[in-house]
């Protein structure tokens, strides 16, 4: 597709199940970034990759959270053993390289992944 | 990162200019100007992006004064459909990129 596509959109679960959410980047997006989102909260940033590389993974709330991404394009978020303060919208975005596309590398966010932790 | 200071929330009404002022005191040299806007259940999308001096598209002009230790986004003629979050982010695109907690701007018929 022509965006950033995410999945599922929509997840409800069971206090201390184990989830996944995926994101799909933009063909050649090089940086790839993960957001949580409370109800009426600012962004709260959880990691960006370069490539498949993870800088800076400071943001991660917990050793609960894990991401990891192959092949510079597919992204998984992983949260075990949910609690219900996991419950947010997960957004995705992802931005061309900056320096060597004459872009003003900008991020485009998918439509988000909205987890429910009962 | 540069930290980010910008109002909490404005008021505004249908037809007139906005100016949203974000202050930046830290801003490093290889640091870019850049606003989002974010609507309610929808990701945040990208308005506009400055280094030094005016930018201006078709949606919104950037103003930057000469130190870059702040920058103002101006919208002509606000509509309805302008009420929205915005973020003011300063960094190096393509990097770590935080989101501080954004101005509510609330445009009135």
């Amino acid at each position: 597709g022509a965006g950033v596509s995410q999945s599922p959109s929509n997840k409800v679960t069971e206090k201390g199940k184990d989830v996944e959410l995926r994101c799909d980047p933009i063909s050649g997006h090089t940086a790839l970034y993960w957001y949580r989102q409370s109800l009426g909260q600012g962004l709260e940033f959880l990691i960006y990759f370069q490539g498949n590389s993870a800088p800076d993974k400071s943001g991660l709330p917990s050793d609960r959270f894990s991401a990891e991404r192959t092949g510079g394009s597919v992204s998984t978020l992983t949260i075990q053993r949910t609690q219900q303060e996991d419950s947010a919208v997960y957004l995705c975005a992802s931005s061309p390289p900056f320096r060597t596309s004459g872009t003003t590398g900008e991020l485009f966010f998918g439509e988000g992944s909205r987890l429910t932790v009962l | 990162l540069a930290k980010t200071t910008q109002p909490i929330s404005m008021d505004s009404y249908e037809g007139q200019e906005v100016n949203i002022t974000c202050s930046h005191n830290n801003i490093a040299t290889n640091d870019y100007i850049t606003w989002y806007q974010q609507f309610p259940s929808q990701g945040p999308r990208f308005i506009i992006q400055g280094y030094k001096t005016k930018v201006t598209n078709e949606v919104a002009s950037l103003f930057i004064p000469a130190d870059r230790k702040s920058s103002t986004l101006s919208l002509p003629r606000v509509s309805l459909s302008d009420t929205a979050v915005y973020y003011c982010l300063v960094g190096d695109p393509g990097f770590k990129t935080i989101f501080g907690a954004g101005t509510r701007l609330f445009v009135k018929a």
